[in-house]
């Protein structure tokens, strides 16, 4: 069964302080790994789209890297408007249905 | 990119009442998606909505409880009946490219059953 954990569940950082967040899979036949960003109220926001191991993709202060079993996405320098939860989500060869994590509730201190 | 309008916003709700919520979207899609969103925790699939078929539904979702409509390319509502307070949650409807390599969602619906 295809199945998606985020670690850690919530991070606090500081201004500034770099760190990454990850996202472990189990999926018959990648079709996609997919990050999006959650603010409060609102739908999930497109980020990324990884298709194979070692692929990386960059977005301003966010990069995304992927390998067989999991993909980090790391934040550099983070700003308070980085506050957000991101979810991270994957597809498999079985058909149209994306499985999502629990994300991973993101705060930034200035 | 789609640009995707959900309505309502949110909406407080007797048990054992429905509510329709709808979805627009700007442009013509195959598949619209609906998920549910509980409190705390992450998105689950609901059902796949094509035009001109009927929704096909994930395990734990049945059409009596969420009847979906998908009139047009553009537009589809997802119907939550005989509300009861388990059913409170934020729905969220969604489209992809078509690559389906980008998905698109609307602000979701936060619906509180009392």
């Amino acid at each position: 069964e295809d199945q998606v954990t985020q670690s850690p569940e919530a991070l606090r950082l500081q201004e500034g302080e770099s760190s990454s967040l990850n996202c472990s899979y189990t999926v018959s036949g990648l079709r996609g790994l997919f990050w999006y960003r959650q603010d409060p109220g609102k739908g999930p926001e497109f980020l990324f789209t990884l298709y194979s191991a070692g692929e990386e993709k960059e977005k301003e202060r966010l990069k995304a890297t992927l390998t067989k079993k999991e993909s980090f996405l790391h934040i550099t320098a983070p700003k308070p408007e980085d506050s957000a939860t991101y979810l991270c989500a994957v597809r498999g060869a079985g058909g149209f249905k994306t499985i999502f994590g629990a994300g991973t509730r993101l705060f930034v201190k200035a | 990119s789609a640009v995707i309008s959900q309505k309502p916003s949110r909406d407080i709700c007797q048990r054992g009442t429905s509510l329709t919520i709808q979805c627009q979207v700007d442009s013509q899609v195959t598949m619209m998606f609906w998920y549910r969103q509980q409190p705390g925790q992450s998105l689950t699939l609901i059902a796949t909505a094509n035009q001109g078929s009927e929704a096909t539904y994930e395990s734990g979702f049945v059409i009596d409880k969420f009847p979906i409509s998908r009139p047009n390319l553009t537009f589809s509502t997802l119907t939550v009946s005989n509300m009861s307070p388990e059913d409170s949650s934020i729905y969220l409807c969604s489209v992809e490219d078509n690559g389906g390599t980008e998905a698109f969602f609307g602000q979701g619906t936060r619906l509180t059953v009392v």
